[in-house]
């Protein structure tokens, strides 16, 4: 079955105190793996997209990577602002249209 | 920036009671999609429309709901006859076609409570 699992659930930083998240897949290949960010009752707000192994992409403090197995979620010297929950999604080939299976998510607090 | 517009932004309803959510996608997008959460709950996918028909579904997206693409601008879902399980915020997203990228797009959502 395909799934994303995301861990850990929940993350406490101080501000500054750099750290990764993981997003680990198991989709029968892979068409993309997206970050998302949710802020509390709000839609979630694209970050990223991987295609292949090997993959980075950044963005400001956040830096996303991918491997056949999983994808980080990197964030350097955090700052408040960057607490809310982070999302992973993958969609894959097979599927008619793109749809996203997505992960539970972390939520990431950021402490000044 | 374009974006995603979704109304209302809260509905309440009493069980059984039809309900519309509206969404507004991002102009000259292509594919159109409806997901839910669940307080607490991953993000699910319901259904993608593509050219004006549904191109896939999932198993929650049963005969209760359905969408409609009723002008150039708006995406609708029509859940006939609400339940108590209905409760959840409702997400719209768009997509640009094939050359303009996979990635979705999302609404604000409308928070669903069912009564």
């Amino acid at each position: 079955e395909d799934q994303v699992t995301q861990s850990p659930e929940a993350l406490r930083l101080q501000e500054g105190e750099s750290s990764s998240l993981n997003c680990s897949y198991t989709v029968s290949g892979l068409r993309g793996l997206f970050w998302y960010r949710q802020d509390p009752g709000k839609g979630p707000e694209f970050l990223f997209t991987l295609y292949s192994a090997g993959e980075e992409k950044e963005k400001e403090r956040l830096k996303a990577t991918l491997t056949k197995k999983e994808s980080f979620l990197h964030i350097t010297a955090p700052k408040p602002e960057d607490s809310a929950t982070y999302l992973c999604a993958a969609s894959y080939y097979g599927g008619a249209t793109n749809k996203l299976i997505f992960g539970t998510g972390t939520l990431l607090a950021v402490q000044p | 920036e374009p974006e995603v517009t979704q109304t209302p932004s809260h509905q309440v309803t009493q069980m059984g009671q039809e309900v519309i959510l509206r969404c507004v996608p991002i102009s000259n997008h292509l594919y159109f999609y409806w997901y839910r959460q669940i307080l607490g709950q991953k993000v699910e996918f319901l259904v993608s429309f593509y050219n004006n028909e549904i191109s896939e579904k999932s198993e929650i997206f049963d005969d209760q709901f359905s969408v409609e693409r009723p002008d150039g601008s708006n995406f609708t879902l029509k859940i006939r006859s609400t339940k108590l399980e209905d409760s959840a915020m409702y997400f719209c997203a768009s997509r640009p076609g094939t050359s303009g990228g996979s990635e979705q797009f999302f609404g604000p959502g409308t928070r669903l409570t069912v009564l």
